[in-house]
């Protein structure tokens, strides 16, 4: 069975770091694309970043790029994202989410870990 | 950025009804959408991806088409189960967006 298991979130302050963690198991996580998407309190979601399989190439959502990295261990199962400069915007759930073969959707998400920035 | 417009942001319905919902591509995306569904406190769940292939496990009753800009979700027969908010994305190019959300509620 296919899991994917967030963790790391918590209330930090503006200007502050955290670093999420996703835990994966019942599939070969090295063979996928791995993505972070957000949703603010009672508002849509919204892509933030997403990593190949091998962790050779990243992209980010602008309002996040220079300030969140993305990376993964492959041979831990696990997926990141370091988080420097935090803003009150930046308060939402964080899911990571598997990347289809053929990259055609998302299939399978993680149950999403919230991160507060206030202070 | 690739905007998707959703409509309608809100819709109540009946079991039973049958019920469709529209997404809108600021640009041509081919068939590079893909349609999740949502309930509160909940992951988003896969539905419909390539536009109109339906995810394994996913009941019969939902359905997707559409091509280039313009692209439909439709439920044959609401369930109890079904009231949710449902979201379109675009998987073209990045940054893959998605739709503002539908939310469906009981009538």
């Amino acid at each position: 069975e296919v899991q994917l298991v967030e963790s790391g979130g918590g209330l930090v302050q503006p200007g502050g770091s955290l670093r999420l963690s996703c835990a994966a198991s019942g599939f070969t996580f090295s063979s996928y694309w791995m993505h972070w998407v957000r949703q603010a309190p009672g508002k849509g979601l919204v892509w933030v970043s997403r990593i190949n399989s091998d962790g050779s190439s990243t992209s980010y959502a602008d309002s996040v790029k220079g300030r969140f990295t993305i990376s993964r261990d492959n041979a831990k199962n696990t997926l990141y994202l370091q988080m420097n400069s935090l803003r009150a915007e930046d308060t939402a759930v964080y899911y990571c989410a598997r990347d289809c073969t053929g990259g055609v959707c998302y299939d399978y998400w993680g149950q999403g870990t919230l991160v507060t920035v206030s202070s | 950025d690739i905007q998707l417009t959703q409509s309608p942001s809100f819709l109540s319905a009946s079991v039973g009804d049958r019920v469709t919902i529209t997404c809108r591509a600021s640009q041509g995306i081919s068939s590079y959408l893909a349609w999740y569904q949502q309930k509160p406190g909940k992951a988003p769940k896969l539905l419909i991806y390539a536009a109109s292939t339906l995810q394994s496990g996913v009941p019969s009753r939902f359905s997707g088409s559409g091509s280039g800009t313009e692209f439909t979700l439709t439920i044959s027969s609401l369930q109890p189960e079904d009231f949710a908010t449902y979201y379109c994305q675009q998987l073209n190019s990045y940054p893959q967006t998605f739709g503002q959300g539908t939310k469906l509620e009981i009538k």
